[in-house]
């Protein structure tokens, strides 16, 4: 079955860039969606393709996908982005979320 | 305005079968390329897709739990139901419900979420 890799935690400075990766094999030939989930609180989808931003989404959320890795770019990270990042693929119909990335804001 | 909410017993017992609704509004679950899926999230851990109707009624599940999951759509009634056998400790975590409006796209829009215990 298909699998994602994330990394456990990424910090970053207040007003910095923080970027969070998901690994897959030849990732890049899928669509990779991106979910923010705060404590207590359901997932909202950040970025969906690889690299566009639904509605209401501010743009210093971007990201890409090439290869065997995705990666979401926040940037000029703000208090309000520390939360658990989700990237989700289809595969064969079948979805597969990776595990997480905790986002801590110095 | 798209919402959908979870329903359900919060308490269930080993071996017993869970049955959860997701009633929905704000789409029809009839319109072509639109799915609602199921996912999970045991306490502290990470999400975990379990299933997905298609407005066709095809359906889709995850391999290591195909064998204990069924999803089933009642259009008129906007709702989808999860149906999960043989219950385990190990399956304590929130269940979601989500929409997906494209074929491949991502789940738009989620519920909040219910908890299901599993203890005897």
């Amino acid at each position: 079955s298909y699998e994602l890799t994330q990394p456990l935690s990424v910090s970053v400075a207040l007003g910095q860039t923080a970027r969070i990766t998901c690994g897959g094999n030849n990732i890049g030939s899928k669509n990779v969606h991106w979910y923010q989930q705060k404590p207590g609180q359901a997932p909202v989808l950040v970025i969906y393709r690889d690299s566009n931003r639904p509605s209401g989404i501010p743009e210093r959320f971007s990201g890409s996908n090439s290869g065997n890795t995705a990666t979401l770019t926040i940037s000029r990270a703000q208090a309000g982005d520390e939360a658990d990042y989700y990237c989700q693929v289809w595969d064969t119909s079948t979805g597969v979320f990776g595990g997480g990335t905790k986002l801590t804001v110095l | 305005q798209i919402t959908l909410k979870e329903s359900g017993p919060t308490l269930v017992k080993p071996t017993q079968t869970l049955t959860l609704t997701c009633t929905f509004s704000g789409f029809s679950l009839s319109t072509s390329g639109v799915g609602v899926g199921w996912i999970r999230q045991p306490p502290g851990k990470a999400l975990e897709w379990l299933a997905l109707i298609y407005w066709d009624d095809n359906k889709r599940y995850s391999p290591s739990l195909k064998s204990r999951l069924t999803i089933t759509k009642d259009t008129s009634k906007n709702q989808v139901v999860l149906t999960m056998t043989n219950m385990d400790p190990v399956d304590t975590a929130t269940y979601y419900c989500a929409h997906r409006h494209t074929i491949g796209g991502p789940f738009d829009d989620w519920g909040q979420g219910t908890l299901v215990i599993v203890s005897s």
